[in-house]
């Protein structure tokens, strides 16, 4: 079955360190998208894509990387920068034609 | 610009009772709107969408939802909800270059 796949489930990072959470999608969307959440805020967009080698920053991108080298992966870098990280992380991808496909999620934990 | 408004934070109801979860929107362009739900520690599911057409939407389990333009509002309703309805709700609004803008979500309480 087509969908999208985030991992790990969970994550801990210690302070300072940078920390990479994986987006696999193969349901041949052209775009994908970063989203963190936060109780009471809904989902605010960190990065986009649309096309390979090419993404644009979201509404709360600053402490955050992303590349696109492949159509079917997103990867999202937390760096040392973000002051807050610890959120819940959903990665989503989409057609013209679509309303967007979520994956189920990582959680990410500063220790 | 595009935003989301969802009136509502928390809605508590009754096992079998009717339930609506309101949403407005603001958008200077064409307007694609979404209802998604999400259960605890997962992803957003799709319940339904409105892209064009009919302004009364049918979704997944049991959910429908009413595009009003002149109130600029797409609020979501189901005549008869059951347990397994507790979960969070979120409407969301399309920009034309796909990007969808959140509302800050409706978490719905159904009791027995």
């Amino acid at each position: 079955d087509g969908g999208i796949t985030q991992s790990p489930k969970y994550l801990f990072r210690k302070e300072g360190q940078n920390v990479t959470l994986s987006c696999e999608q193969n349901l041949n969307h052209d775009a994908m998208y970063w989203y963190r959440q936060d109780p009471g805020q809904g989902l605010r967009l960190i990065y986009y894509s649309q096309i390979v080698n090419d993404f644009q920053k979201g509404d709360i991108a600053e402490g955050y990387s992303v590349s696109r080298e492949k159509k079917e992966s997103f990867p999202l870098t937390v760096t040392s920068a973000q002051k807050n990280p610890t959120a819940f992380y959903l990665c989503a991808s989409s057609t013209a034609a679509s309303g967007y496909t979520f994956g189920s999620g990582t959680r990410l934990t500063v220790v | 610009a595009q935003s989301v408004t969802q009136l509502d934070s928390q809605v508590p109801v009754f096992e079998e009772a009717p339930v609506e979860l309101r949403c407005n929107y603001s958008s200077s362009v064409s307007v694609y709107l979404f209802w998604y739900v999400q259960y605890p520690n997962q992803g957003l599911q799709l319940l339904l969408k409105y892209l064009s057409g009919s302004t009364l939407v049918k979704g997944i389990n049991g959910f429908e939802a009413e595009f009003n333009k002149s109130q600029t509002s797409f609020h979501l309703r189901k005549p008869s909800v059951h347990i397994s309805d507790t979960a969070e709700y979120f409407c969301a609004v399309r920009s034309n270059d796909y990007k969808l803008s959140f509302g800050a979500g409706t978490t719905v309480t159904v009791r027995a």
